[in-house]
């Protein structure tokens, strides 16, 4: 089945430390996007990528880092840089314009 | 700028109380209205693509329909399993990318 898989569903975060959330697509799409969620709150864009090894900062970079190296992977890097990192992360990708499909997100928790 | 915007926050309904949820934007040019249905703790799940005003879809007890300023989600005859955020978002262009502006969302409760 064609989708967007996120791994790992949970992850803790000790303070000073980097953690890497994996997002993974066999849909063929050339963009892909990282967004975070806060509780009760929308979805606020981090990064984004339209084609391998280019990708954007959103509005929310500061603390992240990503990579592009393959078409079906979109790495999510959050640095001890980002003070507050705790929230739910959510990977999607699309078509050019068209309609984005998500994974079903990464909850990190820091410790 | 550009901007979407979702309204009420939150809709407590009835099961069977039909009401509609509103989107409304302020984008140039638009390519595109996005519904979505997130469940809390996972991805938004998509629902409909609207192109043009007048355009409408429908899915089971939802209906999406478009116009020049707003697009609205029709939930005709809810049940508790229609209780989601529902989401919208538009997509934008800048500088030779693009990406995609969501609404805050719409916390919909249906009581039994």
């Amino acid at each position: 089945d064609g989708g967007i898989t996120q791994s790992p569903k949970y992850l803790f975060r000790k303070e000073g430390q980097n953690v890497t959330l994996s997002c993974e697509q066999n849909l063929n799409h050339d963009a892909m996007y990282w967004y975070r969620q806060d509780p009760g709150q929308g979805l606020r864009l981090i990064y984004y990528s339209q084609i391998v090894n280019d990708f954007q900062k959103g509005d929310i970079a500061e603390g992240y880092s990503v990579s592009r190296e393959k078409k079906e992977s979109f790495p999510l890097t959050v640095t001890s840089a980002q003070k507050n990192p705790t929230a739910f992360y959510l990977c999607a990708s699309s078509r050019f314009w068209t309609e984005a499909f998500f994974g079903q997100g990464t909850r990190l928790t820091v410790v | 700028e550009d901007q979407v915007t979702q309204s009420p926050e939150a809709l407590r309904l009835q099961e069977g109380e039909s009401s509609s949820l509103n989107c409304s934007y302020t984008v140039s040019g638009l390519r595109g209205l996005f519904w979505y249905r997130q469940d809390p703790g996972k991805g938004p799940e998509f629902l409909f693509t609207l192109y043009s005003a007048g355009e409408e879809k429908e899915k089971e007890r939802l209906k999406a329909t478009l116009t020049k300023k707003e697009s609205f989600l029709h939930i005709t005859a809810p049940k508790p399993e229609d209780s989601a955020t529902y989401l919208c978002a538009v997509p934008v262009s800048t500088s030779g990318t693009y990406k995609y502006i969501f609404g805050t969302g719409t916390r919909l409760k249906v009581l039994a």
